[in-house]
């Protein structure tokens, strides 16, 4: 079945650091491929999406693109602030008629001054 | 705001006792989720609703149940609930257009069960 495999974390980095993200998928139709945000104490929120394969979903400096060939949708930001602490899941939609998201695990995120 | 409405925010059940979750969206999108939350596990489908009238089990439905009340509203409920289902409830909705829009998610109902 559909699966996302996402990066293990945590991840710490100091302010103006390089982020990425692994994520990559399974899937057995064209799915449609996601970054969620979750702040603390808060639902998630769709950071950016991308829905064929090449396209690059980008969205607040962080961008990431669909990569059939290596079925990856990495999430890279250049330069990472406090604020961008929390934690990012991957996710992809099957594209049938019941839109199921599958997540994968979640990365946490901190960024230190 | 419009968006996804989630009630209530935190509960303490004991094992055994029922209760119901709401949600509810005011954005008539047709199709509503709902996931749970453990950690290390990401978020997995319960049940879900595609369009009004229609509801479907999803990953891990055992033990919950639903009503799709009318196209606003969307109620998950534990019959007898499990510590097993301490967990943090997340209820989503989309238009329906084949994922090409990302999901709305409520805030979350934070429930534990002892």
């Amino acid at each position: 079945g559909d699966s996302v495999t996402q990066m293990e974390g945590p991840v710490t980095l100091s302010e103006e650091a390089f982020l990425t993200i692994n994520c990559t998928y399974t899937a057995t139709g064209y799915p449609s491929l996601f970054w969620y945000v979750q702040y603390p104490g808060e639902g998630l929120q769709l950071l950016l999406k991308a829905t064929k394969a090449d396209d690059k979903g980008s969205n607040k400096g962080f961008e990431a693109t669909y990569r059939k060939e290596t079925t990856s949708f990495h999430l890279e930001k250049g330069s990472v602030q406090v604020s961008d602490s929390a934690v990012y899941f991957c996710a992809l939609s099957d594209n049938t008629g019941a839109n199921n998201l599958f997540f994968g695990t979640g990365t946490r995120l901190t960024v230190i001054p | 705001n419009a968006g996804v409405t989630q009630t209530p925010k935190f509960q303490v059940l004991k094992t055994g006792q029922s209760m119901t979750l709401q949600c509810a969206q005011d954005m008539n999108h047709n199709s509503m989720y709902w996931y749970r939350q453990d950690p290390g596990m990401g978020l997995r489908l319960i049940y879900y609703s595609a369009s009004e009238g229609t509801t479907d089990k999803g990953e891990v439905p055992n033990g919950y149940n639903v009503s799709r009340l009318n196209k606003r509203e969307f109620s998950l409920r534990l019959e007898s609930a499990a510590p097993s289902q301490t967990s943090v409830y997340f209820c989503a909705s989309i238009e329906g257009l084949g994922g090409l829009e990302g999901y709305t998610f409520g805030s979350g109902t934070r429930l534990t069960v002892v």
